[in-house]
């Protein structure tokens, strides 16, 4: 099936350090989201992204819809500890015809926060 | 406002046993999901339902069955456990008909199959 390429794997930052992931598709997407899943939890949205060019803002998260719409960034400011998880992106590919609410998962990236 | 509620939380099989998950949504969602969890493999549907009376197989739906019991809960039925279904199992719901707000997800069933 489709997959969602996402980058990096892994991050292991400083505290107060900026990071930034990206989530690539082979084909057009409608809808980008983002989601955190902290240590034994499910996934949580953090933000969605419904057209190409926008860029949405969360306290210190941004993400951003791609301009070709195969592209997905989440961008974290300034990190602190509980900022550690897993990030994913999730998204809806454009032939799906937006009927349906199936989306497809990233494989996610790991951070960790060293304070 | 329990959201997304899954049971068991922890639960380990021996090779060939059965077992059903439970997973109950109060918020009147339309539509239910689940999904497993491994590492470096993300997040894959196994099966879901659109609608109360309709379920249909995702990405993955070999040694799983599924109900969809009413409108507020759908279940996960492993006829015979295998060691390859080790994963952590997530149910998530969503309003019917577009992707556009996302779901949300129940906080896991761990399984162990030995």
């Amino acid at each position: 099936g489709q997959q969602l390429n996402q980058s990096p794997q892994s991050m292991f930052i400083q505290e107060g350090e900026d990071v930034s992931m990206n989530c690539t598709s082979s084909s057009i997407f409608n809808t980008w989201l983002w989601y955190k899943q902290d240590p034994g939890e499910g996934p949580v949205l953090l933000i969605a992204l419904y057209k190409a060019g926008e860029l949405t803002s969360n306290g210190r998260l941004t993400a951003q819809f791609g301009i070709t719409r195969k592209d997905s960034f989440l961008n974290i400011s300034a990190s602190i500890p509980s900022d550690v998880g897993i990030y994913f992106c999730a998204g809806q590919p454009d032939h799906y015809g937006g009927a349906t609410n199936k989306l497809i998962f990233g494989t996610g990236t790991l951070l960790a926060v060293q304070p | 406002n329990a959201g997304v509620t899954q049971t068991p939380k922890f639960q380990v099989l021996k090779t060939g046993q059965s077992m059903t998950l439970q997973c109950a949504q109060d918020m009147n969602h339309n539509s239910m999901y689940w999904y497993r969890q491994d590492p470096g493999m993300g997040l894959r549907l196994i099966y879901y339902s659109a609608s109360e009376g309709t379920t249909d197989k995702g990405e993955v739906p070999n040694g799983y069955n599924v109900s969809r019991l009413n409108k507020r809960e759908f279940s996960l039925r492993l006829e015979s456990a295998a060691p390859s279904q080790t994963s952590v199992y997530f149910c998530a719901s969503s309003v019917a008909g577009t992707a556009n707000y996302g779901y949300t997800f129940g906080s896991g069933t761990r399984l162990t199959v030995v």
